[in-house]
Parts: C-alpha cells; sequence; structure tokens
C-alpha cells in the first residue's frame, strides 16, 4: 500500500530555473495539500485541492503554482527558482472533512 | 483564524523518564486536534487524533493525549520514553469549516539522554 508517493526525493536548483514537484496518492481521497516545511517554521500550508479541478492558495503561495491533473495526482511548480524556496517539501491527501492527513515522504528542494 | 502553539521548541528526557509535550490552540469552538511524529528525513506519521468523546485518548506507540477545553491544551504524554522516540513532533488542528488544510504548530525537538 503505496498511500502517497513524491518524487523526486531530492532536488537542486539554480536560481531562476523551474521544475515541477509530483504527489500521487492511491488512496481515493478527494483533498490534497501541499505544505512546505522550514526549520523552526513547522508546515505552512501551500495550496490545496478540495476535489478534482478545484484548487485554492494556502498561506504562502507566492512563487508557486499547482494542478490537480485527476483524483489522485496533485503537482507543484515552481515558475522561476528563488534561494527563498528551499525547503522540504510535503504533499498530503484526505478522505474528508476532519480526517487525518496523510503525508508523502517528502521532496529535499535547494536552490542556489 | 486558528492557530496552534507549541510552547517547547526543545525537550530533553532521560530514557524511562516520563514525558509531556504542550500543545494550545486558538479556536472558537472544539476543533479537531491531532499529534504527528516526524524521524529524521521522513514524513510526519499520524500518532492520535481527537474529535470528539473521551477527552483522553490513546495512540501508538504507547503515546496519549488529554483534550482540555478550559485550558484549550491538547497535550501529548508517554509514561516511559525510549531512544526511539526521539524526534519531531507537531501537534495539529483542523477546524472542519472546509478542505483547507491542518493548521500546524512549530514543533517540539525531543531529545533522548541515555
Amino acid at each position: 500500500n503505496a498511500g502517497v508517493t513524491q518524487t523526486p526525493k531530492f532536488q537542486v536548483l539554480k536560481t531562476g530555473q523551474s521544475m515541477t514537484l509530483q504527489c500521487a496518492q492511491d488512496m481515493n481521497h478527494n483533498s490534497m495539500y501541499w505544505y512546505r516545511q522550514d526549520p523552526g517554521m513547522g508546515l505552512r500550508l501551500i495550496y490545496y485541492s478540495a476535489s478534482e479541478g478545484t484548487t485554492d492558495k494556502g498561506e504562502v503561495p507566492n512563487g508557486y503554482n499547482v494542478s490537480r491533473l485527476n483524483k489522485r495526482e496533485f503537482s507543484l511548480r515552481l515558475e522561476s527558482a528563488a534561494p527563498s524556496q528551499t525547503s522540504v517539501y510535503f504533499c498530503a491527501s484526505r478522505e474528508d472533512q476532519g480526517a487525518e492527513a496523510f503525508f508523502g515522504q517528502g521532496t529535499r528542494l535547494t536552490v542556489v | 483564524a486558528q492557530s496552534v502553539t507549541q510552547p517547547d521548541i526543545h525537550i530533553t528526557v532521560s530514557e524511562g523518564a516520563s514525558l509531556e509535550l504542550r500543545c494550545n490552540y486558538s479556536y472558537g469552538a472544539t476543533p479537531y486536534l491531532f499529534w504527528y511524529v516526524q524521524s529524521p528525513g521522513q514524513g510526519l506519521q499520524l500518532l492520535l487524533k481527537y474529535f470528539s468523546g473521551d477527552t483522553l485518548v490513546q495512540g501508538i506507540k504507547g503515546f496519549e493525549a488529554e483534550f482540555k477545553r478550559s485550558q484549550s491544551s491538547f497535550n501529548l504524554r508517554k509514561p516511559s520514553v525510549h531512544w526511539s522516540d526521539a524526534a519531531e513532533y507537531f501537534c495539529a488542528v483542523y477546524s472542519g469549516g472546509g478542505a483547507d488544510g491542518l493548521t500546524f504548530g512549530k514543533g517540539t525537538h525531543l531529545i533522548i539522554q541515555p
């Protein structure tokens, strides 16, 4: 049972480069989320998607775009990476309101 | 807006000693409450959750937490810690108003002394 799968696990980008972080879940969950984790800041919500075809901004959306490709997949795109986007990114999914979120293993991104 | 406070950034406990990690939330109604654990280089794993009912909830790995409405707290406890409990612990709250995500505290880093 794979749960939530993120790719890649590690990535180094140069300032100004673009990339897409991929996330897929096999639990048939409606809601999916992207968080970033920074030291001393906990996890902060970037974007979320309540269902296929819908997305909403979270706490820190600037510099990011998302796509809910289908029910399984939710991707996060950095169009022009900046050093401030160096972070660990987590994708999560949830079955319904109030249920716990299931997390992927994270993507460690460094922007130089 | 809801918020979560974990007052202790770091806690050091001797192996075999008891543990209590504090969590306070700010929200008008009773929210859904969670504790997650993150081992180094790993994702987050759910330890336990509170939605309603009995205010003392049991979780995995011997952890428990108690919801106290009067104190807006949801503290995590374990009677006797093991070296493998060394990790980062996050308290989280969900208001139940929609599909928006959980709000996390900034985490407590637990160090276990031999």
